[in-house]
Formats: structure tokens, C-alpha cells, sequence
């Protein structure tokens, strides 16, 4: 167990749907990224926040966005769902925002859009 | 482009039978390279960091090493329950974590 906990473990919904995941932070951590694993592009970095901030930007649509609130847990909202965007979603998180920090990956949240 | 490669995609073990998982890298100004273990479903877990060439780091059958191009992952006398998808990325500038595709591990008796 990381410690990294992620809401919820499964979720399936139509195309054209929005949905939230939720990730809370090892305790003390101050970093959470996200990630989206699909079995052709492996994991692919989506977005990281550190101490409420955005902190950088990868691979991630316009229909997708993040947050992460003063308790540091974070949210990835998803929205204008397409067949594509189902994936495993991972959050992970570090104490700080260094190169060098390990990221420890919650259990992840497995999207189903039909 | 930076890029993390690995291979072999898939191999296949008897149990005892030593091999090893090679991760090659093009990235520029490394800080640090990690190896994450992944059981099918899972979230990835937490290996090994390695930040310099040269380094080498063990944990029980496992041993990292690495190069200034590429870095290995070195199983000796596997067992089943080392069957897994074992993960390299690459940490250039302190954002995000550049994965390879992984290597699938199956390790029978």
C-alpha cells in the first residue's frame, strides 16, 4: 500500500458524460501528478500540482482539467467523454516537486466510456 | 526527442532461470531513472532510483544498474510470484516521469 488513495476504483458512463476522479496524497506529500495508462500509449503524464499550484503540463486535452484543493488532495475532471478516453487513471504523489523525488501511484481509477 | 525504450516486450522464465530487462534512454540532463514494478490492474510500485552512471542498487532478486545510455534490471533465480509488467522512466527537469511500455514478466515453475 502507497498510501496514495484514489476514488473511485471503476466507473462507466456514455459518451458526451463529465466525470471527477478524486486522489489524496501520501500524508506530507506536497505534489500530485496524474497520469493516463492505455494499453497502445503506456503511461502518459498528464498534469502536476504542487501546494495548490499547477506545476507543469504534459499530454493533456483541453476537455480535461485539475485542481488540487488546501487539503492537497486533487481532482481530475473529464469531460465531452469519447470512446478514446478510456484508460486507467493514476494519481501519484512526491514530498516536493524535485526531479529526483519518487512518485508513489495510488491503486488508479479504470474509465469505461460506451 | 526524449524517449525511454524497453525491451525485451514480454519474456517468458522457468523459475530459477536468471535474465535481464533493459531500459535505453535518450534524455537529455537525466536527474534520475526509476523502476517500477506494475501487477496487471495495479498502480505502479516502487523499485528502485538510480542518478548516476555507475550506480547499482538490490533488493532482494533484484539489482539495478546503470549506464550513461541505458540501465538494467537484473533477476536472478526468479520465482512465480516475480511475474509482473516492470516499468522504466526517466526524470529529466523535475515534471513529469517519461515511461517505456514495460517489460511483462512471467516467471513459471
Amino acid at each position: 500500500d502507497s498510501g496514495v488513495t484514489q476514488t473511485p476504483k471503476h466507473l462507466i458512463t456514455a459518451t458526451g458524460q463529465r466525470v471527477t476522479l478524486r486522489c489524496s496524497p501520501r500524508s506530507g506529500d506536497l505534489s500530485v501528478y496524474w497520469y493516463q495508462q492505455s494499453l497502445d500509449q503506456g503511461l502518459q503524464f498528464l498534469i502536476q500540482y504542487y501546494n495548490g499550484e499547477e506545476r507543469a503540463k504534459g499530454n493533456i486535452l483541453e476537455r480535461f482539467s485539475a485542481q488540487q484543493f488546501p487539503d492537497l488532495h486533487s481532482e481530475l475532471n473529464l469531460s465531452s467523454l469519447e470512446l478514446g478516453d478510456s484508460a486507467l487513471y493514476f494519481c501519484a504523489s512526491s514530498v516536493s516537486a524535485g526531479p529526483t523525488d519518487t512518485q508513489y501511484f495510488g491503486p488508479g481509477t479504470r474509465l469505461t466510456v460506451l | 526527442e526524449d524517449q525511454v525504450t524497453q525491451s525485451p516486450e514480454a519474456l517468458r522464465l522457468q523459475e530459477g532461470e536468471s535474465s535481464s530487462l533493459n531500459c535505453s534512454y535518450t534524455v537529455s540532463g537525466l536527474r534520475g531513472l526509476f523502476w517500477y514494478r506494475q501487477d496487471p490492474g495495479k498502480g505502479p510500485e516502487f523499485l528502485f532510483t538510480l542518478y548516476s552512471a555507475g550506480e547499482e542498487k538490490e533488493k532482494e532478486r533484484l539489482k539495478a544498474t546503470l549506464t550513461k545510455k541505458e540501465s538494467f534490471l537484473h533477476i536472478t533465480a526468479p520465482k512465480p510470484e516475480d511475474s509482473a509488467t516492470y516499468l522504466c522512466a526517466a526524470n529529466q527537469a523535475g515534471t513529469a516521469l517519461i515511461f517505456g511500455k514495460g517489460t511483462t514478466l512471467s516467471v513459471s515453475s
